[in-house]
Formats: structure tokens, C-alpha cells, sequence
């Protein structure tokens, strides 16, 4: 079956533009995190939804991130007046419930910004 | 707070052999997992094997193993048998489970080199 998707797989923006991130999960899962790699790191958690709505949004690094589920499924992560810092790897993952061990990542959006 | 620590940045085994990837813990929480997954030069994480805080027993899945000591906040992986494709990065990972849900947060990961 389908795995996650991630669209666009690179993105070269300038500083100061808006970009969106979009992640179709695996269908069915309810569960759905966007996470971000930097280089040389460590995947970081930004945000979980549960079914449509933002259960925790706690590692939003600003106001400038936002991200939605309006139907429960495609996910679409949002920045506004991008920053040289939010170059990285931008990863969606999801699962079958919010306990589901397993969760399904897709390849990355690199995101650039010069 | 959770805190994850790798402090092994690079590895090398040669094929067929068993190597060992250290990983140690920090949490206030009683309830909790541990993760490692594997993550090729395509980009995309591969979960590998799951350790519930209260699983006495040591997880296994084919030749993964989970080598968790309690006391001692120690959740190591050990790889039997080598093979060419193995090498990767590696990270582990833990999630409070009294949230409902696994937010993951990862170590800083270990490069595995697997020589022929």
C-alpha cells in the first residue's frame, strides 16, 4: 500500500517569503506529526493532530509556523516570513491511533532558504 | 523534561559481526517507550523495534535487539549478524505515554558503517 507522501521533496525559497509544506498520510491513520531535522541532528517534534484538530503544538518554534488538518487526513504545514534557521528537513510521520508504536515517516521536505 | 543521549557520533563493525549502539535515558515519567529507528541516505526513518517501560523481557525483532537496563536509563540496541546494508544513521527515541499519543523526541543519532 501507499506509503506517506511529502510534497514539494525540496523547496528553495528567499528569506522573508511563505512557504507550505504538505503531507498526505498513510490513509486511515488518525494520528499525524510533523517533525523538523536539522542537519547533523536529530529529528525535533513541532506538532501532533489527532484526527483534525492540533492535540499539541508545543514545538512550534513561533507565531510563523502554523499547520492544519481541516479533514483529517492531508496535512498542510505553514511558514510565514521564512528565516535562513528554518532550513532543514521538515518530516511528517503518522500512525494508526496516538499510541500505535509504529509511526510511518515519509522522505522530508528540504527546505532552503537563502 | 525527556532527554535522549547518544554519545557514540560513529560506528564501523565489519559484515556478519554483532555491534552494540548505546543509548541512555532521562525522564520523570513512569510510564513510558523507547524507539530506535534507522535512517538510510535516502532520508526516511525506518522504525526498527519498541520497549514499553514496564516489558521485563528485552524486545526482539529478527536481528534487533532491545538491551534495556531500567536503573540504569540505558536502552541499547544490539545488530547481530552485519550486513552491508545496515549502515545508516541510527536514532533512539522515547515518548511519555501518559499523554495518549507518542511525541517523540529523538538523540542526536549515531552513524553506523558496516565494512565488508
Amino acid at each position: 500500500g501507499a506509503g506517506v507522501s511529502q510534497t514539494p521533496s525540496n523547496k528553495v525559497t528567499e528569506k522573508g517569503k511563505y512557504v507550505e509544506l504538505r503531507c498526505d498520510p498513510i490513509s486511515g491513520h488518525t494520528a499525524l506529526y510533523w517533525y523538523r531535522q536539522s542537519l547533523g541532528q536529530g529529528p525535533e517534534f513541532l506538532i501532533y493532530f489527532q484526527g483534525t484538530g492540533a492535540a499539541d503544538d508545543s514545538g512550534l518554534p513561533n507565531d510563523r509556523f502554523f499547520a492544519v488538518r481541516p479533514e483529517g487526513s492531508v496535512s498542510t504545514l505553514k511558514i510565514q516570513r521564512t528565516e535562513r534557521g528554518d532550513s532543514a528537513v521538515y518530516l511528517c510521520a503518522s500512525s494508526l491511533t496516538g499510541l500505535n508504536n509504529e509511526q510511518f515517516f515519509g522522505p522530508g521536505t528540504r527546505l532552503t532558504v537563502l | 523534561a525527556q532527554k535522549i543521549t547518544q554519545t557514540q557520533p560513529g560506528m564501523f563493525v565489519q559484515e556478519k559481526e554483532a555491534v552494540t549502539l548505546d543509548c541512555t535515558y532521562d525522564t520523570s515519567d513512569q510510564s513510558y517507550g523507547l524507539f530506535w529507528y534507522k535512517q538510510p541516505s535516502s532520508g526516511e526513518m525506518i522504525f526498527l523495534i519498541y520497549q514499553g517501560s514496564y516489558d521485563e523481557q528485552n524486545a526482539t525483532e529478527g536481528r534487533y535487539t532491545l538491551n534495556f537496563q531500567k536503573a540504569r536509563k540505558s536502552a541499547n540496541l544490539v545488530i547481530s549478524a552485519s550486513q552491508l546494508g545496515d549502515s545508516a544513521m541510527y536514532f533512539c527515541a522515547m515518548s511519555s505515554l501518559s499523554g495518549g499519543y507518542n511525541k517523540l523526541i529523538f538523540g542526536a543519532g549515531t552513524r553506523l558503517a558496516v565494512h565488508p
